[in-house]
């Protein structure tokens, strides 16, 4: 079973809020990590987005809307990124990451169609 | 202003070396922790290496005791050295300062 587990596509309309999820495997405790998000675009390198450990500990990636923004469900053991009002040039891949026994680790992306 | 450029790739052999590199501005690479990510075509985000800003290093299962990362303070750059090349080490392959600065990548391709 893959560390983080990320849906492999999401589409969503202008305007609407969609959620992207981001599970941690059973035995790591989203709590006790840092969530990364970083978004790419075809033919792009990643560009960080923001890192969220709780509501009172975390950093907005420099220039990132703050329409973008993390949180956590305990209770899915997963991280979460908030895209508020949705806009046609947020289409791209997300990927999650987590810095885990030595090592950064990359959920497999989802990729997010704006309809 | 932060700038990562990358250099060294190409095409190699199955069983070749090539050595990456990654010219930092704005920062020294000492201040940071560095990376070196990849992402083989059409797939997603795979981290390869690191080197702490106090000098130690870890790596991905799939490259140690292959690969090497390094650093020239002097120069302000980053390398890594890539022995016994495979078609599956076939990426773009990213520097990356700390969490949040990416460059712009460098294509390896493993091929006969």
């Amino acid at each position: 079973q893959a560390v983080l587990t990320q849906p492999a596509s999401l589409s969503a309309s202008p305007g609407t809020s969609p959620s992207l999820t981001c599970t941690l495997r059973s035995g790591i405790i989203v709590g006790s990590y840092n969530i990364y998000w970083h978004q790419q675009k075809p033919g792009s390198p990643p560009q960080y987005l923001l890192r969220y450990k709780s509501d009172s500990d975390k950093q907005q990636g420099s220039g990132v809307p703050s329409r973008f923004s993390g949180s956590k469900d305990a209770s899915a053991n997963a991280g979460i990124l908030l895209i508020s009002g949705l806009q046609s040039e947020d289409e791209a891949d997300y990927y999650c990451m987590i810095w885990h026994s030595s090592a950064w680790v990359f959920g497999g992306g989802t990729k997010l169609t704006v309809l | 202003e932060v700038q990562l450029v990358e250099s060294g790739g190409g095409l190699v052999q199955p069983g070749g070396s090539l050595r990456l590199s990654c010219a930092a501005s704005g920062f020294s690479v000492t201040s940071k922790h560095m990376n070196w990510v990849r992402q083989a075509p059409g797939k997603g985000l795979e981290w390869v290496s690191i080197i702490y800003s106090g000098g130690n290093t870890d790596y991905a299962d799939s490259v140690k005791g292959r690969f090497t990362i390094s650093r020239d303070n002097s120069k302000n750059t980053l390398f890594l050295q890539m022995n016994s090349l495979r078609a599956e080490d076939t990426a773009v392959y990213y520097c990356a300062a700390g969490v949040d600065y990416w460059g712009q990548g460098t294509l390896v391709t493993v091929s006969s």
